[in-house]
């Protein structure tokens, strides 16, 4: 089992702002990162799928990077609007299952 | 809808009680996943079904029985449960578990809010 931690584990930001977040991962045996966005009482929703060292993936206003040699992917996602508001979750893939980490829950005030 | 059905949305159970939770997928997925969400903790991976062999059981104790039927539905049946026990209960299913390089998603149900009183 991976050790996965994200980063901060919540976080409160103003509509408009700009924020990101961290996972961090061991950089060993990588195959995948996933991203998902959890918005309470609904299901997980995959936002991106990252492989290569160095990717970005980029989804309307939110984005990803990866560093697989370091271990890490950061999430960003620019002009906070309170739909955003969700737990974002990330999940290494090193065999054949996902590990996922402990989750950053977004609130953003209007 | 993400095409991972659970139900019950919310279930009430007392600790002599047997119940279980049904999941199911017409996504064409071989893999099945349960996990276990307690409060401020992370996702806790219980059971993984792939073509309806169990390959993975993360040490869950006996009280929670698994029951993978065919490649669409999973269950969790769930006996003598204690408090601690509540929690919410996440079903996923993927294409298959795949070897090496696979970034297969998961595709997850809404889960099933347990309260064991």
């Amino acid at each position: 089992i991976l050790n996965v931690e994200q980063s901060p584990q919540s976080l409160h930001v103003q509509e408009g702002d700009s924020t990101n977040f961290t996972c961090s991962f061991p950089s060993s045996n990588f195959y995948a990162l996933h991203w998902y966005r959890w918005e309470t009482a609904k299901s997980p929703e995959a936002l991106f799928v990252m492989t290569l060292n160095g990717d970005e993936k980029k989804k309307g206003r939110i984005s990803a990077t990866l560093n697989t040699k370091e271990g890490y992917s950061y999430l960003y996602i620019k002009g906070s609007q309170p739909e955003d508001s969700a737990t974002y979750l990330c999940a290494p893939n090193a065999g054949n299952m996902l590990t996922f980490g402990g989750g950053t829950r977004l609130m953003v005030k209007p | 809808e993400t095409g991972v059905t659970q139900t019950p949305r919310h279930l009430v159970m007392g600790m002599t009680n047997k119940k279980s939770l049904k999941c199911e997928q017409h996504l064409g997925h071989n893999a099945m996943y349960w996990y276990k969400q307690s409060a401020k903790k992370p996702l806790e991976l219980m059971f993984v079904y792939n073509f309806k062999e169990q390959t993975e059981n993360n040490s869950v104790p006996s009280r929670f029985s698994p029951e993978c039927p065919n490649s669409s539905h999973l269950f969790l049946h769930l006996h003598t449960l204690q408090p601690e026990d509540s929690a919410l209960y996440l079903c996923a299913s993927s294409q298959d578990l795949g070897t090496g390089r696979f970034n297969y998603g998961y595709t997850f149900g809404s889960g099933t809010r347990l309260t064991v009183v």
